[in-house]
């Protein structure tokens, strides 16, 4: 099967550092999303981006789906954006579309 | 609107024990998928239901059971508990149409003692 590979695996920073994240796959996908995973578990969206770059706040992320990779950027971060980031990839699998997802990445904002 | 829903937040059961687990979609969404996420490891990939069908089942044995309803919500079944099977169980949901993204509950923790 597809394999998804995230790194750095864990990241730590003080408070007003930028950092990128970046997230490898081995084979075509449908899309692609990053995701938030608060410490309560909560998986938040961050970003639906099967190509291209789209930009939300002190977020923002690029596909290129043909090198099969994408990069999250999170800059001035905030203690509030520790927790870890998933990547996932969307593939087919019969008749149905699954998320694979990468094992994360732990990132810890120090103030 | 409301997000996806799921129910209960927490459990607690005991090996060989059975669990049901439920799941309300975002209002008009038809599709609904269970992650299981085990701790340090990102969520993998159960079922898939669709219009009440199952759509798609991920490398899980035959334990774990779903179905869907009328109104698009879902349980998901585990027979015989084992403690591997301790874990977040994760629901989510897409609107029709191939390339929709998942939005995700906030996720049942079940604990097997």
């Amino acid at each position: 099967g597809i394999q998804v590979e995230q790194s750095p695996p864990d990241l730590i920073l003080q408070e007003g550092a930028n950092s990128t994240l970046r997230c490898n796959f081995s084979d075509s996908v449908n899309n692609l999303q990053w995701f938030h995973q608060n410490p309560w578990g909560q998986l938040i969206n961050l970003f639906y981006i099967p190509s291209g770059t789209k930009q939300n706040g002190r977020l923002s992320a690029t596909t290129v789906a043909t090198e099969r990779y994408s990069l999250l950027y999170i800059s001035s971060s905030q203690t509030t954006d520790s927790g870890v980031y998933f990547c996932a990839v969307a593939v087919t699998q019969g008749g149905s579309e699954k998320l694979v997802f990468g094992k994360g990445m732990k990132l810890t904002v120090n103030p | 609107d409301a997000g996806v829903t799921q129910s209960p937040t927490h459990l607690i059961k005991t090996r060989g024990q059975h669990v049901t687990l439920r799941c309300s979609p975002i209002s008009g969404h038809k599709s609904v998928s269970w992650y299981q996420q085990v701790l340090g490891q990102g969520p993998q990939f159960i079922f898939q239901y669709y219009e009440k069908e199952e759509r798609g089942r991920g490398n899980f044995p035959d334990r774990f059971s779903a179905r869907q309803f009328p109104n698009y919500s879902s349980e998901l079944n585990v027979n015989a508990l084992l403690l591997g099977d301790s874990a977040l169980y994760l629901c989510a949901s897409s609107s029709p149409g191939r390339n929709s993204p998942l939005h995700f509950g906030n996720g049942t923790r079940l604990t097997v003692t």
